[in-house]
């Protein structure tokens, strides 16, 4: 079955450094997005991407994230300058055609802010 | 007032037993509903997708009433493996944005 691949599965980063957050969506996907869920709250919407551009994004996703497709495959989050309250588990999701299909989410990224 | 709200639970359920919990939704344009299943730490998997007329799979169904604004999952026969929380997912338009309730635990005991 095809899969969402999240790399890494665990980052520990200290305050004040940047972070990127590796995807890979399934092939034929055209939807991408990433959410995030801190330890024992919601899972919660961060940016949808489509075509090449971000379609929405929340207001989490505020001048210090940044996401991109570099090279067609690979899907990224960037955290300029990580805070205390950016540790959560990030996950990338794809959808074939919208989100009205589901999506698939991967295992994710715990990130550990210290 | 939430987007999308859920009993939290838990639901503790005797194996073999059936518990049905329900979703609420505030946008009355949304359009696609969708109950997914999370275990401890580990990602969200789609479980099943709720379609107007209802819809099951197995020992799961869902319904969903527009009128009402809320979508249901009833589980029959409860097995041990379906201790989880289950997350209700809401679109409002085909973009993305799949806004997910907080999770209804549920939790089956022997």
């Amino acid at each position: 079955e095809p899969e969402v691949t999240q790399t890494p599965s665990h980052q520990v980063t200290q305050m004040g450094q940047e972070v990127i957050l590796r995807c890979v969506p399934i092939s034929n996907h055209l939807y991408f997005y990433w959410y995030r869920q801190i330890l024992g709250q919601k899972v919660e919407f961060l940016v949808s991407f489509y075509n090449n551009e971000i379609s929405e994004k929340s207001e989490i996703f505020d001048d210090q994230f940044s996401v991109e497709r570099p090279d067609g495959s690979n899907f990224t989050l960037k955290i300029r300058s990580t805070k205390l309250e950016d540790s959560a588990m990030y996950f990338c999701a794809s959808s074939p055609l919208s989100a009205n299909y589901g999506y698939t989410f991967g295992s994710g990224t715990r990130l550990t802010v210290v | 007032r939430k987007e999308v709200e859920q009993d939290p639970g838990p639901f503790n359920v005797p194996e073999g037993a059936t518990v049905a919990f329900n979703c609420t939704y505030s946008n009355s344009a949304s359009q696609s509903f969708f109950w997914y299943r999370q275990d401890c730490r580990k990602e969200p998997k789609l479980l099943m997708s709720v379609y107007s007329s209802g819809n099951e799979d197995g020992r799961f169904t869902a319904q969903l009433n527009r009128a009402s604004q809320y979508i249901s999952l009833l589980i029959r026969d409860s097995k041990l493996s379906d201790s989880a929380t289950y997350l209700c997912g809401v679109t409002t338009d085909s973009w993305g944005k799949l806004q997910f309730g907080a999770g209804t635990q549920v939790v089956v005991t022997p």
